[in-house]
């Protein structure tokens, strides 16, 4: 079974601070590894993934991650917050096309000025 | 379609009514997922479809979830004799043939049930 850790439900930042959002996985095959923000009052949105190759994956809005097999995880990190990027982010893996991906608990991520 | 479209955005249902969700998924998307979002709560897996295969019902909490994709395209979530409990958000997803291209995800429809 595949599953997700996320390490603190609130994460709170200054405004041009480094985030650093924090997502384990367990699995017993290579895995996909996700992460996808949600706005409030709206769908979750992808941000990034990593399936194969690099694992420095870079995604939208100047967010990355990196797989780190040998830690089992897959941070979420931006040089430098902007109000913007305030919302909830979910890391999530998948072990195979035919099965479903399985998502952590979600970190609200808080920007203040 | 150019996203993933829910109806409705919002429902208020009384106890003990069923309510029936739904989704069109993206165009070409082989396989769609429904989810439920609970406040505070992380994404609770319902149910899957992937082409013609049978669906995967695991997630559903009770038999009075259930689910249908009709022709490979919309699907409908109903829910018999709602509960209070049932209150939450219901997001649907599709995706290009399997979950390790990752998730479009639709607006969700916010189900309260009073």
């Amino acid at each position: 079974a595949q599953s997700v850790t996320q390490l603190g439900s609130h994460v709170s930042v200054s405004e041009g601070a480094l985030v650093l959002l924090r997502c384990n996985y367990s699995s017993s095959v290579p895995p996909y590894l996700f992460w996808y923000v949600q706005y409030p009052n709206q769908g979750l949105q992808l941000l990034l993934k990593y399936t194969t190759g690099a694992t420095l994956v870079k995604g939208i809005n100047g967010f990355e991650a990196e797989f780190k097999k040998s830690e089992t995880s897959f941070h979420l990190t931006k040089p430098s917050a902007h109000m913007s990027d305030a919302a909830e982010y979910f890391c999530a893996v998948s072990t195979g096309t035919a099965s479903k991906l399985t998502f952590g608990t979600g970190t609200r991520l808080q920007v203040t000025l | 379609g150019a996203g993933v479209s829910q109806s409705p955005s919002n429902k208020v249902t009384e106890k003990g009514k069923d309510v029936e969700l739904r989704c069109d998924p993206i165009s070409g998307h082989t396989a769609l997922y429904w989810y439920r979002q609970s406040l505070g709560q992380g994404l609770e897996f319902l149910i899957y479809f992937q082409g013609n295969s049978a669906p995967d019902k695991s997630g559903l909490p009770s038999d009075r979830f259930s689910a249908e994709r009709t022709g490979g395209s919309v699907s409908t979530l109903t829910i018999q004799r709602t509960q209070q409990e049932d209150s939450a958000v219901y997001l649907c997803a599709s995706s290009f043939q399997g979950s390790n291209y990752g998730y479009t995800f639709g607006s969700g429809t916010r189900l309260t049930v009073v």
